[in-house]
């Protein structure tokens, strides 16, 4: 049973570029949340997708944007990149009624976003 | 709005020791969850333990346990019998009722594992 799976791993970008990155959730899943990650930091949360739609959404700017497809799986868009925007992109996906009594999620990897 | 506090950046247990991490967070809501999370190098996001804010006992798993003092708006968590495998970044977190995926992470505790 494949965990929650995002990609790429690594990637470098210039400043004002734009990005995309993709997440897999864990079988059975059907909600998607994305956390941004800055260096020595805890995770913050960007927003949550449900039913292919943005169901929350965190205290950051338009430039990020999300989308969820049918199976689940989700992307993560950021554009006009800035160096702040370095980080590490945590996708952690559940299922909603899990969700609503126990709030547990379940992390992938991350992808690791350098801004030069 | 709901802060999550980590007051000890870094922390180290001698091998088959106790350590404890101390947490505090800030919220006017009474329904809640909370959350430990350990991140080993490999970045993934691990579920320790977690506490629902209704139940007053606290949440045991394995050689893991919390001390949830709900009035004090503190959250703890022991580690019993530590191994070199818990050595990672822990992180505290907070969830408000209805919040769906939306969690409050607080700035994380080092814990190093000496043999």
């Amino acid at each position: 049973d494949a965990g929650v799976t995002q990609s790429p791993t690594h990637l470098i970008k210039t400043r004002g570029q734009q990005v995309t990155l993709r997440c897999s959730p864990k079988s059975g899943h059907d909600t998607v949340s994305w956390y941004q990650q800055a260096l020595g930091q805890g995770p913050q949360f960007i927003f949550q997708y449900y039913e292919e739609e943005e169901r929350q959404r965190g205290n950051f700017p338009d430039r990020f944007s999300g989308h969820q497809f049918p199976n689940y799986s989700s992307e993560l868009n950021v554009n006009a990149l800035l160096l702040g925007d370095s980080a590490l992109y945590l996708c952690a996906s559940s299922l909603v009624g899990d969700l609503l009594f126990t709030g547990e999620l379940f992390f992938g990897e991350g992808s690791r976003l350098t801004v030069l | 709005a709901q802060t999550v506090t980590q007051s000890q950046p870094e922390m180290s247990v001698q091998e088959a020791e106790t350590v404890t991490l101390s947490c505090t967070y800030d919220t006017s809501e009474s329904d809640y969850y909370l959350f430990w999370y350990k991140q080993p190098p490999s970045r993934q996001m691990i579920l320790v333990i977690r506490q629902e804010a209704y139940k007053q006992q606290n949440a045991t798993e394995n050689r893991f346990s919390v001390n949830f003092q709900k009035a004090a708006k503190s959250f703890s968590l022991k580690i019993s019998d530590s191994q070199l495998g818990d050595a990672a970044m822990y992180f505290c977190a907070y969830r408000g009722d209805n919040q769906g995926g939306k969690l409050i992470f607080g700035q994380g505790t080092e814990l190093s594992v000496k043999p």
